[in-house]
């Protein structure tokens, strides 16, 4: 069984441009979130989207947006970069059928994406 | 105050020793809580969850839940040097800023 696959792995931008990243969940999930991991700040949750639809979203700026399509893969796009978006960025899915109620919340992660902006 | 909250630490236990890991929460509706642990360099990968209160164990481990405290404890028990890791606390999906920790051999 594949598991949560995010591309890419490693990018490089400059101030200003705008980054897309992809995130393939278990086949199965349904649902898709994305966190920003920086060693200052842990792990602070973006958003959330299930069956297309954006179902949580955390307290960032409106420069960070998101998508779900029909076949569960989201992408996450920032726009204007800035340094402070400097950060590993991780994607999991969860709501496996079978899991129960608690159990389907459960997340499985990727790799993360590490973005480095200069 | 933030959502979730744990000591930074570092926290550092000799092998064979129970390791206690704590977490608060401010959303008292809250249904459901996770343990996770994250490897240097590595991804969170899931300890277990409990959403009911009193006690899960799971082998080695402990999860506690007390909500009318909204306190989640992670208890270690008999712990290996392979157990040294960033421990994070998952309420909803909101992450605690973790706890690191090392166990000597």
């Amino acid at each position: 069984k594949a598991g949560v696959t995010q591309t890419p792995r490693y990018l490089i931008k400059t101030r200003g441009q705008q980054v897309t990243l992809s995130c393939s969940p278990i086949s199965g999930h349904r649902s898709v979130s994305w966190y920003q991991q920086t060693p200052g700040q842990g792990l602070q949750f973006l958003f959330e989207y299930f069956s297309e639809t954006q179902r949580n979203k955390g307290n960032f700026p409106g420069r960070f947006s998101g998508r779900q399509f029909s076949n569960s893969r989201s992408e996450m796009n920032v726009s204007t970069l800035e340094l402070g978006d400097s950060a590993l960025y991780l994607c999991a899915s969860s709501g496996g059928r079978g899991m129960g109620l608690s159990g389907a919340n459960v997340l499985t992660f990727g790799a993360g994406s590490r973005l480095t902006v200069l | 105050q933030k959502e979730v909250e744990q000591n930074s630490g570092p926290l550092s236990v000799p092998e064979g020793a129970i390791a206690s890991l704590n977490c608060t929460y401010s959303d008292r509706g809250s249904q459901s809580f996770f343990w996770y642990r994250q490897y240097s360099g590595k991804s969170p990968e899931l300890i277990m969850f409990i959403y009911s209160n009193g006690d899960k164990e799971d082998g080695r481990f402990t999860a506690q839940l007390n909500k009318a405290s909204q306190y989640v404890s992670l208890l270690i028990r008999d712990s290996q040097p392979s157990d040294s890791a960033t421990y994070l606390c998952a309420v909803q999906m909101r992450f605690g800023a973790g706890t690191r920790l090392t166990v000597k051999p």
